[in-house]
């Protein structure tokens, strides 16, 4: 079975504090992918890359930046946190053209 | 523009029905589609998907879909409903154009409530 594991289930920060959010696959795949998901607007995609050290803005990358230095990790950083990035972010990874494969999501809360 | 609707935010159905969760797209060529479902607190889990082929695929626990070209549409149905079906159900299509880095398109979600 695919795996995908998030550092974290539950987090929480404060205002200004730099955040990071990891994920890593188990199975090789050449895409990952970060989004967030709050109530009412679905699943919006920051980032994603399909290499190591590839990446490609998704539709909401203000305030995001990611890395990617080895194929089966995938970090998301807030580098300044704010109220507004409160969310429930989602980190997936896909060979290819196939299906996407999710992690069990970070709810993270800015104070 | 490339775009997934799913027009009900919600379906309420009783357990031992039938259930249809729509999702209509609009992309160029032809759709790759996928449904997802995602319980409370938890990530997205993949259900089914349509490629090529037969319009109506079959899914992880009893689920199907039938991907229907002239209309656009890719409904997610199951025979009988149960309770623990109920769930946040997402439609998502492959954004035509993106290659190899499998980008999705996802509709906003329907919650599905299966009432005993």
């Amino acid at each position: 079975d695919v795996k995908v594991t998030q550092s974290s289930r539950y987090l929480v920060k404060r205002t200004g504090e730099k955040v990071f959010l990891e994920c890593v696959q188990d199975m090789d795949h050449e895409n990952m992918f970060w989004y967030r998901q709050d109530p009412g607007l679905g699943l919006r995609l920051i980032y994603f890359s399909y290499d190591v050290k590839m990446k490609e803005k998704g539709d909401i990358p203000e305030g995001y930046s990611v890395s990617r230095e080895k194929k089966e990790r995938f970090s998301l950083i807030l580098e300044s946190a704010s109220t507004n990035q409160t969310s429930m972010y989602l980190c997936a990874s896909s060979p290819q053209i196939q299906e996407q494969y999710f992690g069990p999501g970070t709810r993270l809360t800015v104070t | 523009a490339q775009s997934v609707a799913q027009p009900e935010d919600q379906v309420n159905v009783a357990e031992g029905n039938p259930l249809t969760v729509k999702c209509t797209y609009s992309v160029s060529g032809n759709p790759y589609l996928f449904w997802y479902v995602q319980y409370p607190n938890r990530g997205l889990q993949f259900l089914l998907k349509y490629i090529t082929g037969d319009n109506l695929v079959k899914g992880s626990y009893g689920f199907e879909a039938e991907f229907n070209k002239s209309q656009t549409s890719f409904h997610l149905k199951k025979p009988s409903a149960l309770v623990s079906d109920s769930a946040l159900y997402f439609c998502a299509v492959r954004e035509h154009g993106s290659g190899n880095t499998g980008k999705l398109i996802f509709g906003q979600g329907t919650t599905l409530q299966v009432k005993p």
